[in-house]
């Protein structure tokens, strides 16, 4: 069975910053581009950020560029973002995702963990 | 920057078909994938670039593409079908991936 499982999520003051892992099972990681996603409570679904399979090629969405960073272990089969300068409307559910194999970015992501609660405040 | 537009809500009867749209400039020339999202989950593709269903998803979901609007149609809707849904395209190296901003699909 194919899982992705996220960990590390909890509440972090204002400025703070966290680090969400990512651990893949049923599948090598190192044959996909990964990615993160997150939602707002009772709000849509925004992309921040994914990485290539090799890890070389990094994108980020605008309202999170500069404050993040993604990374990759293929060896372990996991990926993370260290999160820098949390702001309260980072306050969300962060989901790791499947993209493409092959380095193609334009497709779907196939498949979800059940994400990790970040919450941001004082 | 790059906008997909969905309608924020749409209701069918049980039986009936659901079309949801995804408008976007020449979104026809993108690789559209639609997502379910029931509540307290994580999203599920349904529909793949454009027109492909993954396996395990009924026949009843279908996705079109052409022009400025993709749409998924969910035929002969179900109870089970309630459930949000998003639109999702890779819109370029300059605005990257872009969602559009959910359809909340209401059997009546």
């Amino acid at each position: 069975q194919l899982h992705l499982v996220e960990s590390g999520g909890g509440l972090v003051r204002p400025g703070g910053s966290l680090t969400l892992s990512c651990v893949a099972s049923g599948f090598k990681l190192e044959d996909h581009y990964m990615g993160w996603v997150r939602q707002v409570p009772g709000k849509g679904l925004e992309w921040i950020s994914f990485i290539s399979s090799t890890g070389v090629t990094k994108y980020y969405g605008d309202s999170v560029k500069g404050r993040i960073t993604i990374s990759r272990d293929n060896a372990k089969n996991s990926m993370q973002i260290q999160m820098n300068s949390l702001r309260g409307e980072d306050t969300a559910l962060y989901y790791c995702t499947r993209g493409g194999k092959y380095d193609r970015k334009s497709d779907a992501f196939d498949l979800w963990g059940q994400g990790t609660m970040v919450t941001v405040s004082s | 920057s790059y906008v997909l537009t969905q309608p924020p809500s749409v209701s069918v009867a049980p039986g009936e078909t659901a079309n949801i749209n995804c408008g976007g400039n020449n979104i026809g020339d993108k690789s559209v994938h639609w997502y379910q999202q029931r509540p307290g989950q994580a999203p599920v593709v349904v529909i793949y670039s454009n027109t492909d269903r993954p396996s395990g998803i009924p026949e009843r979901f279908s996705g079109f593409n052409f022009g400025n609007t993709a749409t998924l149609t969910i035929s002969r809707v179900e109870a089970g079908d309630e459930a949000d849904y998003y639109c999702h395209v890779w819109a370029g190296f300059t605005d990257l991936v872009r969602f559009g901003g959910g359809t909340k699909l209401t059997v009546l």
